[in-house]
């Protein structure tokens, strides 16, 4: 089985640009979750996406966005780049076919720097 | 979601079994306990959840106490390939539906190493 995938694996950008980052997530999962991790800490929360619509937001500003495909693919922008912006940005899916408390399994994340 | 607490890092030798504890005691009855390692650069990976009986799969045991307030997760036979950030989490179960949140808030987890 192919896992969830994300593209590009690292990208640099500069202040003030914007980004957009890519998953897939794993065949028949329809649920797709993104989070950020900066260096030396765990994993935060962006947005969960279920059937093409937003179900859940972390505590991020708006220039985060996101959205979700009818092939249940996904992409994350962020606007206006920030220094602080520079993190490992994780994709995740789940499937709640199974049942409603199926594990997400995530990709190997998008490294992207800010100069 | 509740929060859990674990240790910063544990040691434990090749070939032995590593035991990796996690307190939960705010845990709703309704609240999972998922277990994620991470090596580093790549995602974090499933190990396995539960929400009170004890399971079992091919990776690891996670051991649930009674009152659901703390569980430990058990590599029967850690190699040095098992050197991870190990995070546990606690986590209400989505509906059928998906109308609620599947977040997981992840903490900043325990560093396992594995030495020879």
């Amino acid at each position: 089985d192919t896992g969830v995938t994300q593209s590009p694996t690292h990208l640099i950008k500069t202040r003030g640009q914007q980004v957009t980052l890519r998953c897939s997530p794993i065949s028949g999962h329809k649920s797709v979750s993104w989070y950020q991790q900066v260096l030396g800490q765990g994993p935060q929360f962006i947005f969960q996406y279920y059937e093409k619509e937003e179900r859940g937001r972390g505590n991020f500003p708006d220039r985060f966005s996101a959205r979700q495909f009818p092939n249940y693919s996904s992409e994350l922008n962020v606007n206006a780049l920030l220094l602080g912006d520079s993190a490992l940005y994780l994709c995740a899916s789940s499937s709640s076919t199974l049942g409603p408390n199926q594990p997400q399994h995530f990709g190997d994340g998008t490294r992207l720097s800010i100069l | 979601d509740a929060k859990t607490t674990q240790p910063p890092s544990m040691d434990c030798a090749e070939g032995r079994a590593a035991n990796l504890p996690c307190n939960h005691s705010t845990i709703s009855g309704n609240e999972y306990v998922y277990w994620y390692r991470q090596i580093h650069s790549q995602g974090p990976q499933y190990i396995i959840h539960g929400l009170k009986n004890n399971e079992t799969n091919e990776m690891a045991s996670l051991i649930i106490t009674e009152d659901r307030k703390s569980s430990t997760l058990i590599l029967p036979h850690a190699t040095l390939r098992d050197t991870a950030v190990y995070y546990c989490i606690v986590r209400v179960a989505l509906s059928a539906g998906g109308t609620s949140y599947g977040k997981l808030t992840f903490g900043q987890g325990t560093i396992l190493t594995v030495h020879p």
